[in-house]
């Protein structure tokens, strides 16, 4: 079954330069999520979109910014990186917004900034 | 924020024992828990669900208990094989979709 496909896999950036990180859901699925996960901590909850529109917002600092496109996809582009930006960025989809039918996590990129 | 977060960090338990993590949440009109199995460097994988109008959920090898009273929220593992090896997290839906994610327990099964 398609599950949720993050990319890239893994991204290594400078100081101050810019990523993006790109999130294609399931088939159908409407809404997505992004998460940031640093060393040995829990998922932190950062944006979410639903229909193309954002639907709630978590602890996205104001570097970030991001949207969810006709075709359903998601990115977050982050700007100034900070060496505190390095983490995995967790992407998940689900069905019908609130919810959360069908909530499945993609794999994840993982951003190290040097 | 809302805090989900769990009793336990580390867990070890032998190999074909049952295993038993568990969860405090401390929103009382969160109405779904889903516990995820994360894996080093992987995402979080679903488990299993509930909903708030349900104390006891089963799946395979794996039973939710959902106490409702105490906000309490339990994942039992039943024949813990080697495999099951990994961080669990217990997350909570509040309105607007965010998830919560408590602290993670490690479970590490020894063989």
């Amino acid at each position: 079954a398609a599950g949720v496909i993050q990319s890239p896999r893994h991204l290594i950036k400078e100081k101050r330069e810019t990523a993006t990180l790109k999130c294609y859901p399931i088939p159908r699925h409407d809404t997505v999520y992004w998460y940031q996960q640093g060393p040995g901590q829990d998922p932190q909850f950062l944006i979410s979109f639903y229909e193309k529109m954002q639907s709630d917002k978590g602890s996205i600092p104001d570097r970030f910014s991001a949207q969810q496109f006709s075709d359903y996809h998601s990115e977050l582009n982050m700007s100034s990186l900070e060496l505190g930006d390095s983490a995995l960025y967790f992407c998940a989809s689900s069905l019908g917004g609130q919810g959360g039918y069908g909530y499945t996590f993609g794999s994840g990129t993982r951003l190290t900034v040097v | 924020g809302e805090s989900v977060g769990l009793h336990l960090p580390t867990l070890s338990v032998q190999e074909g024992d049952n295993s038993i993590i568990n969860c405090a949440y401390s929103n009382s009109a969160s109405d779904y828990f889903i516990w995820y199995k994360q894996e080093s460097g992987k995402g979080p994988q679903f488990i299993i669900d509930i909903r708030s109008n349900m104390d006891k959920r089963q799946g395979q090898r794996v039973t939710v208990l959902l106490n409702k009273t105490v906000k309490h929220l339990s994942l039992q593992i039943a024949a813990t094989q080697p495999g099951d090896s990994a961080v669990y997290f217990c997350a909570e839906i509040l309105t607007g979709n965010q998830f919560y994610f408590g602290t993670g327990t490690s479970l590490t099964v020894i063989p």
